[in-house]
């Protein structure tokens, strides 16, 4: 079965550090990945997502992702955190042409200001 | 945000009654789901549909039964609710680009 690591449980930094957050998966075909964010007692929300193409990703709030297919890995970055980065975050993986997703359990970021 | 709201919001309820959670979305998207949030088990996919009345188990269905009479609602039941149930429960939908849009959630306690 597939599955999905983020090998960062919990992330503590200070303002104005820079973020990296590991994803990796375990299946070997065409894939779709996703980035969710969930701020404190809110539901997930899309970060960004990669589906073909440039395998670096831009999305939302200055937060980046790089595919790289032969480390089957998907890190989520971020050059400079806020204390609004405050949240957890998700990876998601759906098998190219599936609408069942895998997620990780998720990376708890706390920004201290 | 995508048109999708979630009832009850915040339900207790005691052990061995049923219990149904409704989601609503105005988004016509044809795939909707199921899941559950515990701290250190991240997001678990309970049900999900792929249509009017087509439905599949994800990886914790157990206890969990599902329906979707209309392509807006997608409800949830516990049969006989157990302790071990008490979640934050999470409905989303699904459509054209496979990223998932989240409903706000209902929280239950069994107690």
């Amino acid at each position: 079965a597939q599955s999905v690591s983020q090998h960062n449980h919990h992330v503590i930094l200070s303002e104005a550090a820079s973020l990296e957050l590991g994803c990796n998966y375990s299946y070997g075909g065409t894939v779709n990945l996703f980035w969710y964010v969930q701020y404190p007692g809110q539901h997930l929300q899309l970060l960004l997502k990669y589906f073909s193409g440039d395998p670096l990703v831009k999305g939302i709030k200055g937060f980046e992702a790089e595919f790289i297919k032969s480390k089957f890995s998907f890190n989520l970055r971020k050059p400079s955190v806020q204390w609004s980065d405050t949240a957890e975050y998700f990876c998601a993986v759906n098998r190219g042409g599936s609408y069942i997703p895998t997620f990780g359990r998720g990376t708890s970021l706390i920004v201290h200001p | 945000d995508a048109g999708i709201t979630q009832s009850p919001r915040h339900k207790v309820t005691e052990t061995g009654t049923p219990v149904t959670l409704r989601c609503h979305q105005t988004e016509n998207h044809r795939y909707m789901y199921w899941y559950r949030q515990d701290p250190g088990h991240g997001l678990r996919l309970i049900h999900y549909s792929y249509g009017v009345k087509d439905t599949d188990k994800g990886e914790v269905s157990d206890g969990y039964s599902v329906s979707r009479s209309k392509t807006e609602d997608f409800l949830l039941t516990l049969e006989s609710a157990t302790s071990s149930q008490t979640s934050v429960y999470f409905c989303a939908i699904s459509e054209p680009h496979y990223e998932q849009y989240f409903g706000p959630g209902t929280r239950l306690t069994v107690t």
